[in-house]
C-alpha cells in the first residue's frame, strides 16, 4: 500500500522554537517534496530532494532547512520558528513520473 | 520562470451543471499538466495528467485537454455532484526538470443542491 505519512498531524509553538516535522515513504519514490499550503496562495514549494543528501532549494527555501539521510525519510527544519511560519505543511514523493503523493500535511501555528 | 494561473478562486454552482476550471502555463520546456483535487482536511491527489498535445485525458467524469497553442489546461466535467466540492490544483512540470511541480493558486468548487 503506497504511503506517505507525516507526523505530527498538528504542532504549536511558540516564536523562536525550532521545529521538526518528519515525513515518511514506503515506495523507495527517489524525489521528495515539502510544500506549504496558505490560503490563496497555492502550494508553493520549500525543498526538492532527489536522493539522499542531494536537496534543492524550491521556491521558498528561507528559514527552512531540510535532512535527508535515508530514501524514505525527508525531514523539514524550521529553525527559531515565527508566526509568519504559520502554516499547513505538506510533505510528498513521486517516482519520477510527475505524479506526487501527498501525506496527509501537518498543521503548524507559531504562536 | 515556470508559472501556472488559475483564473477562478472560487466557482458556485448547482448540481447537474457543466464546470470548466481555467489553467493556463508558461514554461519555456515541453509541458507536462496536470490535475490535483484537495477535499476538505485531506491530502491533495493525482486527478489526471497529460504531456500529448489536443488529447482528450479523462477520469472519475472529469476531463481535460492540453493545447500547447494557446498553453491552456481547462478541467471540465459535463455533470458536478455535491462530491466535487473542493480544491483543485492546476499543476505544470517542465520537460526540462528536475521534477519540479509548479502549482496555480487553486480554485475552490462549491456545488449545491
Amino acid at each position: 500500500d503506497m504511503k506517505v505519512t507525516q507526523m505530527p498531524r498538528y504542532l504549536i509553538k511558540r516564536m523562536g522554537e525550532n521545529v521538526l516535522l518528519e515525513c515518511g515513504q514506503d515506495m523507495s519514490h527517489e524525489t521528495m517534496y515539502w510544500y506549504r499550503q496558505d490560503p490563496g496562495l497555492g502550494l508553493q514549494l520549500i525543498y526538492i530532494s532527489y536522493d539522499v543528501d542531494s536537496n534543492s532549494e524550491g521556491d521558498i527555501p528561507k528559514g527552512y532547512r531540510v535532512s535527508r539521510k535515508k530514501r524514505e525519510h525527508f525531514s523539514l527544519i524550521l529553525d527559531s520558528a515565527k508566526t509568519n511560519q504559520t502554516s499547513v505543511y505538506f510533505c510528498a514523493s513521486s517516482s519520477g513520473t510527475g505524479t506526487l503523493y501527498f501525506g496527509s500535511g501537518t498543521r503548524l501555528t507559531v504562536l | 520562470g515556470d508559472s501556472v494561473t488559475q483564473t477562478e478562486g472560487l466557482v458556485t454552482l448547482t448540481k447537474g451543471l457543466p464546470v470548466m476550471l481555467n489553467c493556463t502555463y508558461q514554461t519555456t520546456y515541453s509541458p507536462f499538466l496536470f490535475w490535483y483535487v484537495q477535499h476538505l482536511n485531506e491530502a491533495p491527489k493525482l486527478l489526471l495528467k497529460s504531456s500529448t498535445d489536443n488529447k482528450r485525458t479523462e477520469h472519475q467524469g472529469f476531463y481535460a485537454t492540453l493545447h500547447k497553442s494557446s498553453s491552456s489546461f481547462h478541467l471540465q466535467k459535463s455533470s458536478v455532484q455535491l462530491s466535487d466540492s473542493a480544491l483543485y490544483f492546476c499543476a505544470l512540470r517542465d520537460g526540462g526538470s528536475n521534477a519540479k511541480l509548479t502549482f496555480g493558486k487553486g480554485t475552490k468548487l462549491s456545488v449545491k443542491s
